[in-house]
């Protein structure tokens, strides 16, 4: 059973161009998680989606960023227009239900530049 | 809110020795969970140890167990005979137990302690 998969592992984009970034859950899991981690910093809640809805986005930049866990397919965060504090590695977790386990794959590391 | 604070940011230990991490949390919630996470330089978020508010007997994992205090909010991670895997940074995290409530699914990190071990 292959863990939470994120791709790519790193991405570089110039300020102002999109970034996508890629989160396969484990199997069976509907609930998929992303978290941010700046440098010198613990990860920090994004958003919480299950398939098709997203359930809390609280974590999430208001402008620029958004998610989405289609019914077939990864789920995606996707951040419009970077900007250098953009810059950081961002996790994807996943669960198979509400308050049971989350676990997480190795991460994107993005880069504006 | 709740907040977790690890005052620690590196710590360093002798191999085969024993050490241990700090972390304090404040909440206002009776019922929750409590994780220690090791982060490589790989970047994976590996669970090491987790620990349910509601029991007293501290939690073990092989070299791994936790001093978990609850009145004080105190839940430290000691590292039996260290090992050069070992080596990683060590985040502190908290979730929510409460049925029904509105983030039980969100883990709270501290900033991490960088553990070196020495040969």
């Amino acid at each position: 059973n292959a863990g939470v998969m994120q791709n790519p592992r790193h991405l570089v984009r110039r300020r102002g161009q999109e970034a996508r970034l890629r989160c396969s859950p484990m199997k069976g899991h509907s609930h998929v998680y992303w978290y941010r981690q700046l440098p010198e910093e613990g990860l920090k809640f994004m958003v919480y989606l299950q398939k098709e809805n997203i359930i809390d986005e609280s974590g999430m930049p208001k402008e620029r960023f958004s998610a989405e866990f289609p019914k077939e397919g990864p789920s995606i965060l996707r951040i419009q227009q970077v900007v250098r504090g953009d810059s950081a590695a961002y996790f994807c977790a996943s669960s198979q239900a509400l308050n049971t386990e989350a676990f997480f794959g190795q991460g994107t590391r993005l880069t504006v530049v | 809110a709740q907040t977790v604070t690890q005052s620690q940011p590196e710590m360093s230990v002798q191999e085969a020795e024993t050490v241990t991490l700090s972390c304090t949390y404040d909440t206002s919630e009776s019922d929750y969970y409590l994780f220690w996470y090791k982060q490589p330089p790989s970047r994976q978020m590996i669970l090491v140890i987790r620990q349910e508010a509601y029991k007293q007997q501290n939690a073990t994992e092989n070299r791994f167990s936790v001093n978990f205090q609850k009145a004080a909010k105190s839940f430290s991670l000691k590292i039996s005979d260290s090992q050069l895997g070992d080596a990683a940074m060590y985040f502190c995290a908290y979730r929510s137990a409460v049925r029904g409530g509105g983030s039980n699914y969100k883990l709270t990190f501290g900033k991490g302690t960088l553990l070196t071990v020495n040969p």
